[in-house]
């Protein structure tokens, strides 16, 4: 069956520091993968979504960046942390039916 | 207008309640359409699917009405166990290449004894 990791689960980052989340699938391969944020009392933002490796499309404009170096394998980075960047950060793959499938999200905040 | 919206809440029933949710969205070409749920400070997890011709799971009825661009989740003989933020979700764009699923900001649900 099909699993996704991600972590930290929790992380406090003092603002201008650098960031990277890693996130990795299991038991599929060439998975859709995206990386969505909640602010807090807010909906998921979609931030960035990959189809395959090396392809990254970015929906919004913003202090992230998003990689993909193996096909299972998605992070998220930032150079330099602001405040605004604090929220959950959620990565998920899509099964079957265009479902999602969540991993269990990192809480960041910046300081 | 925002692609996907919903009543935040929170919506506060009794035990037992029926209670009904409501969700708009923008874009008339989408044609996948989800209910999520989650609880506080965790991920999102899949609910159900929402059919042309309206599905239902258990205590949950999900309907979906094209022609008003809106969807709804029904929630029969609510229990505590329910309480939880209920995000709609949509695919905007009709077309699973693009994968783009759209989140509503959620609504919330408490359920009392």
């Amino acid at each position: 069956s099909q699993t996704i990791h991600q972590w930290p689960a929790t992380l406090v980052q003092p603002v201008g520091s650098p960031l990277s989340l890693e996130c990795t699938v299991e038991g599929t391969s060439n998975p859709n993968l995206y990386w969505y944020r909640q602010a807090a009392g807010r909906g998921l933002q979609l931030l960035f979504y990959s189809v395959g490796i090396g392809q990254i499309s970015s929906e919004v404009p913003q202090n992230l960046s998003a990689s993909r170096p193996q096909d299972r394998q998605f992070i998220l980075s930032s150079k330099k942390l602001l405040l605004s960047d604090s929220g959950f950060y959620l990565c998920a793959w899509r099964g079957g039916e265009e479902k999602l499938f969540f991993g269990s999200g990192t809480q960041l905040s910046v300081l | 207008r925002k692609e996907v919206e919903q009543d935040p809440g929170p919506f506060n029933v009794p035990e037992g309640a029926t209670v009904a949710f409501n969700c708009t969205y923008s874009n008339s070409a989408s044609q996948s359409f989800f209910w999520y749920r989650q609880d506080c400070r965790k991920e999102p997890k899949l609910l159900m699917s929402v059919y042309s011709s309206g599905n239902e799971d258990g205590r949950f009825t999900a309907q979906l009405n094209r022609a008003s661009q809106y969807i709804s989740l029904l929630i029969r003989d609510s229990k505590l166990s329910d309480s939880a933020t209920y995000l709609c979700v949509v695919n905007m764009h009709g077309s699973s290449n693009t994968g783009k699923l759209i989140f509503g900001q959620g609504t919330t649900l408490q359920v009392k004894p």
